[in-house]
C-alpha cells in the first residue's frame, strides 16, 4: 500500500492553468477508472473535486478537470483563482479493495 | 442537511485504547459504504478502513490491521472505530467519510474530524 506519487508543490499566476500529476501502478491508478481528487484548505476537511478520473460532483467549477494515461492521473485547474490555493490529494481504488492516497500537492497562486 | 459528526477523540497513552464514533444525518445511512481516513499533523491523508452498507465487507490499511476494528449500527445511523494497542504514529485527525459508490474511493461527504493524540 505505497502512497501514490504527487509533486510536493506547484504554483501558477491567476488566470493561468496548472496540472498536478498522480503516479501509481497497474494495481491502482492504471488498473481502475477509480481515481479521485480532493481539495483541502488549512484546518478544513477535504472536498471531493473529481471522481472516476474525470467526473465533477455538482457544484465543482468546470475549471477543474481530470484525466488518466496509463499509471498516471492528472488534475488540471484552468483560469486559476486565489481561492484555488490549497492542498490537493489524489486517491485510487486498489486491487486489494483498499484505497490509497497520494502524498499531496501544495498549490500556490502567485 | 447531509452531515457527519465525529466524536471520541482525545489523549491516550501508548498501548491504550479509544473508540471513535461518527453520527450521520440527512441521508439514508444504511445505504452507503463508510470509511475512516486520518491525517497526522502536517502530513497527508491516509485511508484507514472501510465497511460496506450491511457490514458484509470490511477492509483495513496494513498499518492498522489487527489493532483497529470498524463497525456500524444502521439503526443508530452511526459508524465506529475501535482503536487498540495505540502507537505514537496513530496520532492524527480522524475523519469519517461517505462512499456513495461502494469501492470507488470517491468520498463525497466528510465529517469535521476528531483529534487523537497518543503520547505518554
Amino acid at each position: 500500500q505505497s502512497a501514490l506519487t504527487q509533486p510536493a508543490s506547484v504554483s501558477g499566476s491567476p488566470g493561468q492553468s496548472i496540472t498536478i500529476s498522480c503516479t501509481g501502478t497497474s494495481s491502482d491508478v492504471g488498473g481502475y477508472n477509480y481515481v479521485s481528487w480532493y481539495q483541502q484548505h488549512p484546518g478544513k476537511a477535504p472536498k471531493l473535486m473529481i471522481y472516476e478520473v474525470s467526473n465533477r460532483p455538482s457544484g465543482v467549477p468546470d475549471r477543474f478537470s481530470g484525466s488518466k494515461s496509463g499509471n498516471t492521473a492528472s488534475l488540471t485547474i484552468s483560469g486559476l483563482q486565489a481561492e484555488d490555493e490549497a492542498d490537493y490529494y489524489c486517491s485510487s481504488y486498489t486491487s486489494s479493495s483498499t484505497v490509497v492516497f497520494g502524498g499531496g500537492t501544495k498549490l500556490t497562486v502567485l | 442537511e447531509v452531515q457527519l459528526v465525529e466524536s471520541g477523540g482525545g489523549l491516550v497513552k501508548p498501548g491504550g485504547s479509544l473508540r471513535l464514533s461518527c453520527a450521520a444525518s440527512g441521508f439514508t445511512f444504511s445505504s452507503y459504504s463508510m470509511n475512516w481516513v486520518r491525517q497526522a499533523p502536517g502530513k497527508g491523508l491516509e485511508w484507514v478502513s472501510s465497511i460496506s452498507s450491511s457490514s458484509s465487507y470490511i477492509y483495513y490499511a496494513d498499518s492498522v490491521k489487527g489493532r483497529f476494528t470498524i463497525s456500524r449500527d444502521n439503526a443508530k445511523n452511526s459508524l465506529y472505530l475501535q482503536m487498540n494497542s495505540l502507537r505514537a504514529e496513530d496520532t492524527a485527525v480522524y475523519y469519517c467519510a461517505r462512499d456513495p459508490v461502494a469501492g470507488t474511493g470517491a468520498f463525497d461527504i466528510w465529517g469535521q474530524g476528531t483529534m487523537v493524540t497518543v503520547s505518554s
